[in-house]
């Protein structure tokens, strides 16, 4: 079991918004800030979001991050079926002094 | 940037394997370094952690006491020294840099992974 909760699934349409949620406690999210990676099928996981709301350079801005408290999120917009992957959220965890990662979102591309 | 893990392999439960890691195109030591792993079918696990320096290590619970992580400046490789291996321990083992000297689980630049296999 994750310490960071994440939802199993997700699925929208093409062009459409889909929203990724990660809840985590007072010792991860809530004090330190959230990263979110993407693995496309079959590769090695990238950054995605950094520092909550951050993007690498490259990657687009339909992709944003944000943050309240002990929750953070992933917002996809104008999805495209090249957005078909893993999503993973995971925060620096105080208690356990190092990162913690949520268990993964699994986005389907309807 | 570029990382290349090796030494992934077949070993029986309770017996040894180590990792490398090796990096191009960056300057080693300014960067900490971190072994994630994903077992078949399941999500990431971050493993440990090593300071730019060296001298700060991390290690998940799982793997405290069995795990050690290691660095070599003068061949810009981190290595991963597994004993007493489980079953559990069968996974895709990646490695990822951080940003900066400090581990802070934001890797942004990941490895292809090696595969270990624990099973008699």
């Amino acid at each position: 079991q994750s310490v960071l909760t994440q939802p199993p699934s997700a699925s929208e349409t093409p062009g459409q918004r889909v929203t990724i949620s990660c809840s985590g406690s007072d010792a991860n999210i809530g004090t330190n800030t959230v990263n979110w990676f993407q693995q496309l099928p079959g590769m090695a996981p990238q950054l995605l979001i950094y520092r909550n709301t951050q993007r690498p350079s490259g990657v687009p801005d339909r992709f944003s991050g944000s943050k309240s408290g002990t929750s953070a999120s992933l917002a996809i917009s104008g999805l495209q079926s090249e957005d078909e992957a893993d999503y993973y959220c995971a925060a620096w965890d105080d208690s356990l002094n190092g990162p913690v990662f949520g268990g993964g979102t699994k986005l389907t591309v309807l | 940037v570029r990382l290349s893990e090796s030494g992934g392999g077949l070993e029986q439960p309770g017996g040894s394997l180590r990792l490398s890691c090796a990096a191009s195109g960056l300057t080693f030591s300014m960067y900490a370094m971190n072994w994630v792993r994903q077992a078949p079918g399941k999500g990431l696990e971050w493993v440990s952690g090593i300071s730019g320096s060296g001298d700060r290590t991390y290690y998940a619970d799982s793997v405290r006491g069995r795990f050690t992580i290691s660095r070599d400046t003068s061949k810009s490789t981190v290595y991963l020294q597994m004993n007493s291996l489980r079953a559990e321990d069968t996974a895709v083992y990646y490695c990822a840099k951080d940003p900066d000297s400090m581990v802070r689980g934001r890797m942004d630049v990941w490895g292809q992974g090696t595969t270990v296999i624990v099973s008699s």
